[in-house]
C-alpha cells in the first residue's frame, strides 16, 4: 500500500538556521503531496501542497518540490523562527472507492527553534 | 469562520466503559472524516461521511466503533467496551466537495482519549 516516510525528530535549530525535513513516499500512480503543520494545542493545518511532478509548493517561506524520480518531497526553509516550532507531517492523497481522497501521513517531525 | 470543533478535548475512562466524541464541522462542509493518531505516529484514516451517508470505513474501525452523522451536520464517534489500545488522539476533519477529486480537509484540535 501507499506509505510516507519522514525523518525522525526532534530537530533542534537556532533561529535563522536553514531547515530541511526529509520525506519520501511509496505510491501507485501519482498522488498529490502535502506538508501539514501542527502547533501545540491546535489542529493540523495545511502548509503547502504539490499536485504533480516538478511542482513546487510554497507558503510562509517554506518550500517543497515534488520529485518523482526520487519519490521525495523534502520541506525546506531558509531561515527558521521561534514561531516555526511545531510538528510537521508529510502526507499523500489516496483515492477511496467513493471517489474522494483520504490522507496517508508520515509519523511527523518535531521542530524546536531556539532563540 | 469558527473552524472544526471537537468535544471533549480530553477524556479519561476505565477499560470496558463506553465513550462518545462529538465533531462539529465547518458549517457549509458536506464531507466529514475521522482519523486516529497514536503516540509517535501520524494520523490514520478511520471513516468518511458525505452528508449523512457513511461511505468509507477503514479496517481499523472494529465492531466496537460506530460513527454517525445525523442530518449531515455534526458527527459522533462512539467506542464501546474501551480497551487500553484505544488510547489515542481522535481527529475530525471536514471539507467541501461537489464531485470526485481532492478537496482540502480542515482539521479540528482533536479529542485525546486515555483508557486506564
Amino acid at each position: 500500500g501507499n506509505s510516507v516516510t519522514q525523518m525522525e525528530g526532534p530537530v533542534t535549530l537556532s533561529e535563522e538556521a536553514f531547515l530541511t525535513i526529509n520525506c519520501t513516499y511509496t505510491a501507485t500512480g501519482y498522488p498529490s503531496l502535502f506538508w501539514y503543520v501542527q502547533y501545540p494545542g491546535e489542529g493540523l493545518q495545511l502548509l503547502l501542497k504539490a499536485t504533480k511532478a516538478d511542482d513546487k509548493g510554497s507558503n510562509k517561506g517554506f518550500e517543497a518540490t515534488y520529485r518523482k524520480e526520487t519519490t521525495s518531497f523534502h520541506l525546506e526553509k531558509g531561515s527558521v523562527q521561534v514561531s516555526d516550532s511545531a510538528v510537521y507531517f508529510c502526507a499523500l492523497s489516496e483515492m477511496m472507492t467513493s471517489g474522494t481522497y483520504k490522507y496517508i501521513f508520515g509519523t511527523g517531525t518535531r521542530l524546536k527553534v531556539l532563540a | 469562520d469558527t473552524g472544526v470543533s471537537q468535544d471533549p478535548r480530553h477524556k479519561i475512562t476505565k477499560r470496558g466503559q463506553n465513550v462518545t466524541f462529538r465533531c462539529d464541522p465547518i458549517s457549509e462542509h458536506n464531507r466529514l472524516y475521522w482519523y486516529r493518531q497514536t503516540l509517535g505516529q501520524g494520523p490514520e484514516f478511520l471513516t468518511y461521511f458525505q452528508n449523512e451517508a457513511q461511505l468509507e470505513k477503514s479496517r481499523l474501525l472494529s465492531d466496537r466503533f460506530s460513527a454517525e452523522r445525523p442530518k449531515g451536520s455534526f458527527s459522533t464517534l462512539e467506542i464501546q467496551r474501551t480497551e487500553q489500545g484505544d488510547s489515542a488522539m481522535y481527529l475530525c476533519a471536514s471539507s467541501y466537495g461537489t464531485s470526485g477529486g481532492w478537496d482540502e480537509q480542515f482539521f479540528g484540535p482533536g479529542t485525546r482519549l486515555t483508557v486506564l
